[in-house]
């Protein structure tokens, strides 16, 4: 159990437009999904937690009306980079927490975003 | 600024050798993890330590908390190239934020 998926896998879009990502937890309720940026070679950025049905909490530094994140369920948390540019592009990995608690996250296997 | 400082940031290393990395922070984690991430995926947990001074085993890996709960190492016996990957630490602060170190890119030549 535990499985934590994203959609997509990978994505290329011009500069200007918006990207959405999805982060589900299939088999659990996550009460609290990270987001994360992991820029090549370089170790993984916490961008902000998102707690279920309340706002999620930026990370300083994170502009937060460039990276809207939804939490709308226990399962489903999304991530849209608007109006994206070419120094946006990484790697986004989420993860999940479950609902009883602990100190364990389950990662998603990541989105890897491309912007020309 | 990264709060957790891994060492080294890169290893190379022939098959058989062994290998310690490094975490360390100023900050006094709630508990630290370790993770190995292979290229293009998400990071896969490896052990959680929680009690200063802790030691655990997991095969040929062995990991330790330091007393002060402030670092920890990973240190690898007879390495292998499945051991290729990228090493993670992950402090927790205040039980629920978690912060990840530098990152130690190893490989294991045969």
């Amino acid at each position: 159990g535990a499985v934590v998926s994203q959609h997509p896998s990978w994505v290329i879009c011009k500069s200007g437009t918006s990207v959405k990502i999805e982060c589900r937890s299939l088999d659990f309720q996550a009460t609290t999904m990270f987001w994360y940026r992991q820029f090549p070679k370089q170790s993984l950025m916490l961008m902000a937690t998102s707690n279920e049905g309340s706002k999620a909490t930026y990370e300083q530094g994170v502009e937060k009306d460039k990276f809207l994140i939804n939490h709308a369920s226990l399962t489903l948390s999304t991530l849209t980079v608007t109006s994206a540019h070419p120094e946006d592009s990484s790697f986004y990995i989420c993860s999940a927490s479950r609902a009883s608690g602990g100190y364990e996250q389950f990662f998603g296997p990541g989105t890897r975003l491309t912007v020309l | 600024t990264q709060l957790l400082e891994q060492s080294p940031q890169f290893l190379s290393i022939q098959e058989g050798e062994n290998l310690t990395v490094y975490c360390n922070s100023s900050s006094v984690f709630s508990s630290l993890q370790w993770y190995r991430q292979e290229p293009g995926e998400g990071p896969v947990l490896l052990v959680t330590v929680v009690t200063g001074g802790e030691v655990k085993k997991l095969k040929r890996l062995t990991f330790q908390f330091g007393d002060a709960r402030k670092d920890s190492s990973l240190h690898i016996t007879a390495a292998q190239p499945g051991d290729t990957g990228l090493y993670l630490c992950a402090g927790i602060y205040n039980f629920n934020k978690f912060y990840f170190g530098s990152g130690t890119k190893l490989n294991v030549k045969p």
